[in-house]
């Protein structure tokens, strides 16, 4: 079972809400990402960190931003809710070398209404 | 391009049976390749992981076999039960995780 953890595991929030979605791991695991899954499809990668003070955009442009000021923290965070970011989220964590497992978190299920 | 291509798209199966699902990519240099499953709602959990040198590895009734030389990859799941209804992932490393469509596996009594 890995160790890391989402939170909320689900939110339903209005438009021009802002949110943050937490990410934390006990596995010190210097790398973190933030994927977003629409249902039925791939995973996107939207924000990565290789450890502390330093966070990466993905492959998919998002709104959202991330900030890592402690290795097991990397919450992700959306200034202005819009219908377009309901998603479910998803958080991972690896060991630095890529070629190592990630684990991943239940992911949070985000609805803007 | 790297690429991670997994067929079929979805699949039905009866209470007990076999199936096999299939992954084929493009992506290099290759480090390692991963099966996940992932459950309606949740993250995916990783089944098996393969590096250039491995052939076959299995975890209890999931066997997934790799050839580097085609670039192909399969995992095999015997006698299915109701609890393997869910999404398999095929990931592939090289430096980054590239990520497969997944297949959707429904398995019927």
């Amino acid at each position: 079972e890995a160790d890391i953890y989402q939170t909320p595991r689900y939110l339903v929030i209005g438009t021009g809400k802002k949110i943050t979605l937490e990410c934390s791991q006990t596995m010190g695991h210097d790398k973190m990402y933030w994927y977003q899954q629409d249902p039925g499809m791939e995973l996107h990668l939207i924000h990565y960190s290789y450890g502390v003070n330093s966070t990466e955009k993905g492959d998919l442009s998002s709104e959202s931003t991330v900030s890592r000021i402690r290795t097991e923290h990397f919450p992700l965070t959306l200034e202005s809710a819009r219908p377009s970011h309901t998603s479910q989220y998803l958080c991972a964590s690896s060991e630095w070398d890529g070629s190592y497992e990630q684990y991943f978190g239940p992911g949070t299920r985000l609805t803007v209404t | 391009k790297n690429q991670v291509e997994q067929s079929p798209q979805s699949l039905i199966i009866l209470e007990g049976k076999n199936c096999t699902l299939q992954c084929n990519y493009t992506v290099s240099p290759f480090s390692n390749l991963r099966w996940y499953k992932q459950d309606t709602g949740r993250g995916p959990v990783s089944l098996t992981i393969m590096t250039f040198s491995e052939n076959t590895k299995s975890n209890g009734r999931y066997t997934a076999t790799l050839d580097a030389d085609t670039k192909q990859s399969s995992l095999h799941i015997t006698a299915s039960q109701l609890s393997d209804s869910a999404s398999y992932i095929c990931v592939v490393s090289a430096g980054q995780f590239y990520f497969g469509t997944g297949t959707s596996l429904t398995v019927i009594p």
